[in-house]
């Protein structure tokens, strides 16, 4: 597609519940990034794909925290019994690896409350 | 590690005028610096990078910074503010021969240029 998509765009779920949000990247863009953006926080580092490598999970701040991405394209970020401090916008990012560090295209973000 | 610091969460500056959004960094090698602008429900965009070179760079919408290597900082500047620059502005770190892909990012400074 034309940019990096992200669905939902706003999520509200309930305490305990389990979130699935959804990152599609630009088409061919190997490299794919997970952040957080906490309310007066700066984006913080959750997941980093690139291409079939096992990727940098470093950031996810627990085991609740999981990500995927199926054939190399789209991402998947779950968050399972969710806490209402995990209420954030969720960004995602893709680039071209020879573009790294500054070809990131970063989604519109998912809004996540939990109540 | 690598942090980078962002010591205004404001700034307000008048239509016409100069605009200066502060940055500082903290790591262990050469680093890798970034502008990053996000606009309401918008994603991040990129605005200007240093890598190496000129210490002076030039990026979008006649933004530049300037790398100030004894000072650890990188500071934004445009010498004349638009309203339409009002936005949430990140700085971000990277360093240069570290396996790390991902961005830091400081915690953001929200400009608004008064008309």
């Amino acid at each position: 597609g034309a940019g990096v998509s992200q669905s939902p765009s706003n999520k509200v779920t309930e305490k305990g519940k389990d979130v699935e949000l959804r990152c599609d990247p630009i088409s061919g863009h190997t490299a794919l990034y997970w952040y957080r953006q906490s309310l007066g926080q700066g984006l913080e580092f959750l997941i980093y794909f690139q291409g079939n490598s096992a990727p940098d999970k470093s950031g996810l701040p627990s085991d609740r925290f999981s990500a995927e991405r199926t054939g190399g394209s789209v991402s998947t970020l779950t968050i399972q019994r969710t806490q209402q401090e995990d209420s954030a916008v969720y960004l995602c990012a893709s680039s071209l690896p020879r573009q790294e560090p500054y070809g990131y295209t970063f989604g519109s973000g998912t809004r996540l409350t939990v109540v | 590690a690598q942090s980078v610091a962002q010591p205004e969460d404001q700034v307000n500056v008048a239509e016409g005028n100069p605009l200066t959004v502060k940055c500082t960094y903290s790591v262990s090698g050469n680093p890798y610096l970034f502008w990053y602008v996000q606009y309401p429900n918008r994603g991040l965009q990129f605005l200007l990078k240093y890598i190496t070179g000129d210490n002076l760079v030039k990026g979008s919408y006649g933004f530049e910074a300037e790398f100030n290597k004894s000072q650890t900082s990188f500071h934004l500047k445009k010498p004349s503010a638009l309203v339409s620059d009002s936005a949430l502005y990140f700085c971000a770190v990277r360093v240069i021969s570290g396996s790390a892909r991902q961005l830091t990012f400081g915690s953001g400074t929200q400009l608004t240029v008064l008309p």
